[in-house]
């Protein structure tokens, strides 16, 4: 069965410096990852996929995110957080079916 | 594209009454999900669609809990009688089949049972 970790619950940074939230994943099959970001009162939006190619996967706002097979790892990151980076962040991995297992969720926090 | 859109956006009922939450798929897309979200438990899929037909219902946590989907359009999710253990954040999404298609989400009904 595919799960997902998300390491911290919560993430607090200054805007400007590097975000790094951090996933690691279970499958019994090559996975399908993915990372949604969740702002307050609204549904889960895309941020970026990883299905096959590339190990290092670019997405919107300026995150991207590495397929390491190794460390069964899809780490997120941004290079300098901005104020509107604050939202809470899901990744989730997929078995090549319908069914999506998510992680608990990261929240970050961004410091003037 | 309009997205996923869901109504209402907010339900206040009282144990016992009826609720019915409703979601419109972006047009195109044949694969439909209704989730839950707490704090406690997170994300949950409670049932899969695909092409109208229920695939996966494994999710829906008991008989009070029921799901259609008529037609490509519209789905709706009712809750009969409610309780305040549903109080929750149900979202809706749609994608198209295929390994890899994203999921995208409605902006949620948040329901409170009290």
């Amino acid at each position: 069965a595919q799960s997902v970790t998300q390491l911290g619950s919560h993430v607090s940074v200054s805007e400007g410096a590097l975000v790094l939230l951090r996933c690691n994943y279970s499958s019994s099959v090559p996975p399908y990852l993915f990372w949604y970001v969740q702002y307050p009162n609204q549904g889960l939006q895309l941020l970026l996929k990883y299905t096959t190619g590339a190990t290092l996967v670019k997405g919107i706002n300026g995150f991207e995110a590495e397929f390491k097979k190794s460390e069964t790892s899809f780490h997120l990151t941004k290079p300098s957080a901005h104020m509107s980076d604050a939202a809470e962040y899901f990744c989730a991995v997929s078995d090549r079916d319908y069914k999506l297992s998510f992680g608990a969720g990261t929240t970050v926090t961004v410091r003037a | 594209d309009a997205g996923v859109i869901q109504s209402p956006r907010h339900e206040v009922t009282e144990m016992g009454q009826e609720v019915t939450l409703r979601c419109k798929p972006i047009s195109g897309h044949n694969s439909l999900f209704w989730y839950r979200q707490t704090m406690m438990r997170g994300l949950e899929l409670l049932i899969y669609f695909n092409n109208n037909v229920p695939i996966d219902d494994s999710g829906m946590p008991e008989d009070r809990f029921s799901a259609k989907m008529p037609n490509a359009s519209f789905s709706t999710l009712k809750i009969q009688p409610s309780e305040p253990r549903d109080s929750a954040v149900y979202f809706c999404a749609s994608s198209l089949t295929g390994v890899g298609s994203p999921l995208h989400f409605g902006n949620g009904t948040r329901l409170t049972v009290t």
